[in-house]
């Protein structure tokens, strides 16, 4: 496809399992971001990656976040032993390489609920 | 840490009133984003503005962005009930390598009511 893609669109998972989420990137972007959004607030940083490096982690809520990206292309971000306040969308964006005054392109984000 | 204080938070008006949404904070910028985000979807961006004073108009929304590139603001005009949706700003992170870190306002739920 043309934009960001990202899996699943939903999740939802007992509290204490691991959960993986997927962004598929548009095709040469170089730099991948992914936030975290809290109900009809704003985005929080949590991670970047330019090309298979992640330069920036300082956004990962705890060591129980983790995130990687292969082939310079589909990135993962793992939350393991989830809780409830993990509850929250994911969005990834990507933009063709990192920087300030580029637009990054964003998923539909995964609604993620831990019961 | 650089903030962004958005206001208002919330703002429910009538198709065809006029209203500003305001970005402010103490930490200084290399642009500023704003985007629109529905339910459902990512944020789409609007427009960026990057020179200190600068004002970008897009049909019935005005951006400006403060001189000292600390603040902006998004007026719209005359709102249309398809104005209604969630609105962002971001700075991105000024100096050094800059590698388009944005830092996100809380938002601005914009409601237009026929």
């Amino acid at each position: 496809g043309a934009g960001v893609s990202q899996s699943p669109s939903n999740k939802v998972t007992e509290k204490g399992k691991d959960v993986e989420l997927r962004c598929d990137p548009i095709s040469g972007h170089t730099a991948l971001y992914w936030y975290r959004q809290s109900l009809g607030q704003g985005l929080e940083f949590l991670i970047y990656f330019q090309g298979n490096s992640a330069p920036d982690k300082s956004g990962l809520p705890s060591d129980r976040f983790s995130a990687e990206r292969t082939g310079g292309s589909v990135s993962t971000l793992t939350i393991q032993r989830t809780q409830q306040e993990d509850s929250a969308v994911y969005l990834c964006a990507s933009s063709p390489w990192g920087d300030s005054n580029q637009p990054q392109h964003f998923g539909d984000g995964t609604r993620l609920s831990i019961l | 840490t650089q903030l962004l204080e958005q206001s208002p938070q919330f703002l429910s008006i009538q198709e065809g009133e006029n209203l500003t949404v305001y970005c402010n904070s103490s930490s200084v910028f290399s642009s500023l984003q704003w985007y629109r985000q529905e339910p459902g979807e990512g944020p789409v961006l609007l427009v960026t503005v990057v020179t200190g004073g600068e004002v970008k108009k897009l049909k019935r929304l005005t951006f400006q962005f403060g001189d000292a590139r600390k603040d902006s603001s998004l007026h719209i005009t005359a709102a249309q009930p398809g104005d209604t949706g969630l609105y962002l700003c971001a700075g991105a992170k000024a100096g050094g390598t800059s590698y388009g870190k944005l830092t996100f306002g809380q938002g601005t739920i914009l409601t237009v009511h026929p």
